[in-house]
């Protein structure tokens, strides 16, 4: 059974600083790890797919990184800004592409 | 490009009632239409799959005769909570694959907030 696991629950942070926030989960079999954006009482956002044979994708500031093998992710922020405050989630399809598995996310908090 | 609405986006009612939300993608044909509960602090759990002209499919645990998906055309799912309980309180959220565009990408729509009396 996968299971998705999320480091640190929260975090909070000075404008400006380099953030890694973490995601392990424990079936290294993924076709793909995906990083989304959760902003309070909203939906998601769609900010990175990596694909099972990538070992990064960059957007931006934000850089997602995947190793496979050992079953993680992180997820990099350059140059925090308030703006960047909101919970991110990472998911794993399990069971062909239908079913997502989601960690229990990261809540950053960027202040001024 | 691939937006997916919900309607209402918060709903308050009564015990016993029930109540009815809509996924809608607005710029493509979901074939698949996914439904997932969020309660608070908790990450998002898929409750069943939505297949246009067919039945869902319900993941484990989740009661198919409390929560009706209707997946009639190839633009609209909608989920009904039926005889609502306090503790089916939660945020719904739904997504769509755009089979036009990729297989893997879901598209979520903004979330439905339910609190129920």
């Amino acid at each position: 059974k996968q299971e998705v696991t999320q480091i640190p629950a929260a975090l909070s942070v000075p404008e400006g600083e380099n953030l890694v926030l973490n995601c392990s989960f424990t079936d290294s079999a993924i076709y793909n790890l995906q990083w989304f954006r959760q902003d309070p009482g909203k939906g998601l956002t769609s900010l990175l797919l990596i694909q099972s044979s990538q070992r990064e994708q960059t957007s931006g500031r934000l850089n997602a990184s995947l190793d496979k093998s050992s079953g993680r992710s992180t997820l990099y922020i350059a140059a925090s800004q308030p703006g960047d405050s909101a919970t991110y989630l990472c998911a794993v399809p399990s069971g062909g592409y239908n079913k997502l598995i989601f960690g229990a996310g990261t809540r950053l908090a960027v202040h001024p | 490009g691939a937006v997916v609405s919900q309607h209402p986006s918060w709903v308050i009612c009564k015990s016993g009632t029930s109540v009815k939300i809509e996924c809608r993608s607005l710029d493509f044909q979901a074939t698949t239409m996914f439904w997932y509960r969020q309660f608070p602090k908790q990450s998002l759990m898929l409750m069943a799959t939505s297949n246009e002209g067919s039945k869902a499919t319900y993941e484990q645990g989740v009661e198919k005769d409390k929560f009706l998906i209707n997946h009639a055309s190839l633009t609209l799912s909608t989920l009904t909570v039926t005889s609502a309980h306090p503790e089916d309180s939660s945020f719904y959220i739904c997504s769509a694959r755009d089979p036009g565009r990729d297989q893997e990408t879901q598209y979520f729509g903004p979330g439905t907030r339910l609190l129920v009396l």
